[in-house]
Order: C-alpha cells, then structure tokens, then sequence
C-alpha cells in the first residue's frame, strides 16, 4: 500500500511568488491534515479536510494560504504571495479514523523562501 | 492552556543502554497523547499513544512509554538502544478546538543520537 506522498520535496522560490503544494493521502483515508514546522519551532496544525470538506481551517496563518481538495482526494496548499516567514517544512498527512490521532505522514515539503 | 513540552534538545546514549526522552504536557480534562519518530529524510511515523488504560504503553521498534498523571508526564523508554534508534522524536498532544475538532499540539522535538 502506498503511503503519502507530497511532491515537491523542496522547493525554493522569491518572495513574491507563488508555490503550490501537493498531497497524495493513503486510498481511502477521508481526513487529511496539513501541518507546518518553521526551523527551531513546534510543528504547528494548519487545517483538516474530512473528505472535500474543510473540518477545521483554524491553524491557516492568513489569506496568503489556500487549500484544496477536490474530489476529496488529493489536496493542494498554495501560498501566494510567499512571504519569508513561510519558509519551513510543510506536512500532511492522513487517517481513516479522526478521532484515534494516530495520522500517517509524508515526508513532508521543505519550502525556502528568498 | 494546552502545551507539550520537550526538555532535552539532544540525548545522547551508548548502544545497549537504556533511553528516556523526556515529554511533559499540560491540559484541563483527560490527556491524549503520542510520540511520533522522524528518521533522517523521511516521514513522521507513529510509535505510540496514550488514550486511558495501563500506564505503560507499548510501541513499535521495542520502545514503551510511561504515562504519569501526578507528574503530567509521557516519558519515552527503550531498555536497550540501538544505533537505527537515532532520530527526531516528538511527542504531541491531542486537543479540541471550538466545534469539537481535533488537532495534535506538538513539542518541539529531541534529537537522539546513539553511539556504537
């Protein structure tokens, strides 16, 4: 069974520009989450979806941050326009059961913003 | 208020030896808690949780961890460490926002480093 998978795994823009974000969840696996950790920091929740559903967009940092997940399978992160601030690493994962907490991750998306 | 702290940045250990890697938590109601391991270049992967039952949990990869309410503790244990041991550990905390919804608070990770 494949895992989750995020592509790029680095990606190193300007600020000013825009970087998106990709998530590929396991099959089957309704909630996916996105998770953010900047260098020296917690690693910090930025949203779930519960299928398509936004279930909680509580963590976004601001405007600058959208996520997608049409047809409830794959999901998008976009940042636009990346801000220095937003360099870190970037992570999603996802489970079958939101209530256990026991999530499975990718290896998440290191973004470097100039 | 809701936090997870990690007290050692770095734990150093000799191969055979025991570990601990210390986690230490703070919330109102009953705790949910877990220690996720990040190898180099990979994901983070479960290890173990805490949601209520027997103090001492069990885990993948041979490690256990104690769960303590007096000391508002989860402290990660392994008997005998190994060299593949060494990784990132974080240890997190399951909370509720507004509407019922869950979210991991994290801590900010210890490095363990084992030595052959």
């Amino acid at each position: 069974e494949a895992g989750v998978t995020q592509f790029p795994s680095h990606s190193v823009i300007e600020k000013g520009q825009t970087v998106t974000l990709r998530c590929d969840p396991i099959s089957g696996h309704d909630n996916l989450y996105w998770y953010r950790r900047v260098m020296g920091k917690e690693i910090k929740f930025l949203l779930h979806f519960v299928k398509e559903s936004k279930q909680d967009e509580s963590g976004m940092p601001n405007n600058r941050f959208l996520a997608e997940r049409t047809g409830g399978t794959y999901s998008t992160l976009k940042v636009q326009p990346a801000e220095l601030e937003d360099s870190g690493v970037y992570f999603c994962a996802s489970s079958q059961d939101r209530y256990t907490g026991e999530l499975f991750f990718g290896e998440g998306s290191r973004l470097t913003v100039l | 208020a809701q936090s997870v702290a990690q007290p050692e940045d770095q734990v150093n250990v000799a191969e055979g030896n025991p570990l601990t890697v210390k986690c230490t938590y703070s919330v109102s109601g009953n705790p949910y808690l877990f220690w996720y391991v990040q190898y180099p270049n990979r994901g983070l992967q479960f290890l173990l949780k805490y949601i209520t039952g027997d103090n001492l949990v069990k885990g993948s990869y041979g490690f256990e961890a104690e769960f303590n309410k007096s000391q508002t503790s989860f402290h990660l244990k392994k008997p005998s460490a190994l060299v593949s041991d060494s990784a990132l550990y974080f240890c997190a905390l399951r909370v509720f926002n507004a509407g019922n919804n869950r979210k991991l608070i994290w801590g900010l990770g210890t490095s363990l480093a084992v030595n052959p």
